[in-house]
């Protein structure tokens, strides 16, 4: 069965640290890995990635994917009050077009 | 508006009512997908449209809930006989589809429906 977990569930820091979001993933001929930010009601895009090894970057947001051992990290260097939202990682197989998303991390980040 | 578009925003009903939940897709995305999110959940996959194919369906949770997309535009998901464990945000995405390199798995989110079933 298709399924991708995210650890940890929550997580409470202040701002200026560095926080590591992980995304373990099983799904039939992979496809590709995306990271989403939501705030409130809609996720918006972060990244996608298809090929290990290759980082993407935005900011003080990082990510990288190991396709060996199926999983992802998203990094956030220097938090910010405004980096608080669910991430949210989802998988995509080569025979649907269908994303099956992880049940996401709660990053709160506090002054 | 260039994005998503979902009506209502926000929806109260009782339980046993019928609901209907509205999507305007972005214009050209052939792709349209409703999920579901409860409290504390992931989202959960629901429907799938692409174009003008028979719709993946694998993901409804009963036979209570159904879906339609008429000229390959506007979607309404529409859930029978409400009951409380139906309340959660219903999200529509819409993407280009198929056959459009590296942009095409990424789905546009709209700002969702909240339903409450009381």
């Amino acid at each position: 069965e298709d399924k991708v977990v995210q650890s940890p569930l929550s997580l409470v820091v202040h701002e200026g640290d560095t926080v590591t979001l992980n995304c373990s993933y099983e799904v039939t001929n992979f496809r590709s890995l995306l990271w989403y930010k939501q705030e409130k009601k809609a996720p918006t895009f972060l990244f996608m990635l298809t090929s290990s090894g290759i980082e993407k970057k935005s900011g003080r947001l990082s990510s990288i994917l190991d396709k060996k051992e199926l999983f992802s990290i998203l990094n956030i260097t220097a938090t910010q009050t405004g980096d608080s939202a669910v991430y949210l990682c989802a998988v995509e197989g080569y025979n649907t077009d269908k994303l099956i998303f992880g049940t996401g991390t709660r990053l709160q980040v506090f002054p | 508006g260039a994005g998503v578009s979902q009506s209502p925003s926000n929806k109260v009903t009782e339980k046993g009512k019928d609901v209907e939940l509205r999507c305007d897709p972005i214009s050209g995305h052939t792709a349209l997908y409703w999920y579901r999110q409860s409290l504390g959940q992931g989202l959960e996959f629901l429907i799938y449209f692409q174009g003008n194919s028979a719709p993946d369906k694998s993901g409804l949770p009963s036979d209570r809930f159904s879906a339609e997309r008429t000229g390959g535009s506007v979607s309404t998901l529409t859930i029978q006989r409400t009951q409380q464990e139906d309340s959660a945000v219903y999200l529509c995405a819409s993407s280009p589809g198929t056959g459009i390199p590296l942009t095409y798995n990424e789905q546009f989110f709209g700002p969702g429906t909240r339903l409450t079933v009381l």
